[in-house]
Order: C-alpha cells, then sequence, then structure tokens
C-alpha cells in the first residue's frame, strides 16, 4: 500500500462549481500536510500547508485534515479555468515527503 | 526573495555523455530535495541533501548518478553515461526547515 493514495481523475467540472480533491495516508503519525498544484510543464507550487488535524482557509482554497479516518481534502470554491492543473497532496514524516500520484483538474468556461 | 533556480531549462544529450543539472535553493534555505517525474507520472523521490551532507539518497539509481550540495554555490546533479530511460524532468525543491518545501521549474532532459 503506498503510504499516500490519491485518486488520478481526470476531474472535469463547470466552472463556478465547488471542487473536492481528496487523499487518504495509512501512516497515523504524519502529522504535516500539504497541497501542491502543478500546471502542465512546470514545477509544482505550495498551494496549502497544514498541521495536524482541522481547517485552513485563504482565499477560495480550504484544505481539511481528519486524523481518525487519515483523510486529507482541498475544497476549491467558485473553481475557474485557470484552476486547471493537477493537485498532489503530501505529507511529511522524518525527513521524507510523501506524495500523492496527483487529481488532474479541468475546469470547464 | 527569489524562488528556487534551475539551469539549464532545457539539455539534451547524447547517449554516453554527461549531464549535469544545477540548482539554487532560495535564499536561507538549508535543505535540497531532487525528483525525477516522467510525463504524466509522478514525481519520484531520488535524493535529499543539507550543505556538505548527502542526508538520504535512497531513491537514486546505485550507478551513474550522484548529487552533491557543496559549502558554497547550488547543488548539482550529475548523471553519468545518459541513456535515453535517463530523459524526463528533474525538479529540485528547497527547504527553510524540513516540514516543507518549494519546487523549481525543473530541467527537462532529453537524451538522444
Amino acid at each position: 500500500q503506498k503510504e499516500v493514495e490519491q485518486d488520478p481523475g481526470p476531474l472535469s467540472v463547470p466552472e463556478g462549481a465547488i471542487v473536492s480533491l481528496n487523499c487518504t495516508y495509512s501512516n497515523s503519525a504524519f502529522q504535516y500536510f500539504m497541497w501542491y498544484r502543478q500546471y502542465s510543464r512546470k514545477g509544482p507550487e505550495l498551494l496549502m500547508y497544514t498541521y495536524s488535524s482541522g481547517n485552513k482557509e485563504d482565499g477560495r482554497f480550504t484544505a481539511q485534515v481528519d486524523k481518525s479516518s487519515k483523510y486529507i481534502s482541498l475544497f476549491i470554491r467558485d473553481s475557474q479555468p485557470s484552476d486547471s492543473a493537477t493537485y498532489l497532496c503530501v505529507s511529511y514524516n522524518f525527513n521524507k515527503f510523501y506524495f500523492g500520484s496527483g487529481t488532474k483538474l479541468n475546469v470547464k468556461p | 526573495n527569489a524562488g528556487v533556480m534551475q539551469n539549464p531549462r532545457h539539455l539534451v544529450r547524447r547517449r554516453g555523455q554527461e549531464a549535469r543539472l544545477r540548482c539554487s535553493p532560495m535564499k536561507g534555505h538549508s535543505h535540497v530535495y531532487w525528483y525525477r517525474q516522467l510525463p504524466e507520472e509522478g514525481l519520484k523521490f531520488m535524493v535529499y541533501l543539507q550543505k556538505e551532507n548527502i542526508i538520504d539518497e535512497s531513491g537514486m539509481p546505485k550507478e551513474r548518478f550522484s548529487a552533491e550540495f557543496p559549502k558554497e554555490g547550488p547543488s548539482i546533479l550529475r548523471i553519468q553515461q545518459v541513456v535515453r530511460g535517463d530523459s524526463a524532468a528533474y525538479f529540485c525543491a528547497s527547504s527553510p526547515t524540513k516540514e516543507t518545501q518549494y519546487f523549481g521549474p525543473g530541467t527537462r532532459l532529453l537524451v538522444l
């Protein structure tokens, strides 16, 4: 079992929709969680960083961690075509970063 | 504060040549990670370095690949005697602490 599992998609939504991206992780010791956005042929860009459980909001983005179910979510409100990219969930533990395989999102105008 | 810099952005090599990829971390960052990404695939960890030390090289192929992060200057990922299978995007990330990281734009290596 991979340490971080993520549905690869692709996920296609209309402009303005609320997008929910999800990951699960296997190691209950994981405390640090990140979401990255990667546009085609570009480097990943850090979107959100959370520690332990709870919610964190930044503009249209909300990151949520539920440690009891080992579930990580990223919500995008009022999605825009410019949000079309691959989204990576990542966890950190003891000098190692564990990457999900990425979910490809397409927001249609 | 400039972001993570990588050069060259594109590199073409013939089989058997050496490829040298450079990464300048963000100012104040002392942790550097290298990743490889094949088209339509996820990021694969290669190596984690701090200044003058290799901390974790568990993702590095045993032969032909090496990495360094000297006291002065950029981190270097070196691939000797490149083969076609080495063609990929190589990303460097730097970190101020340890729990998060910022990526560079990548170097796209093409081996002919």
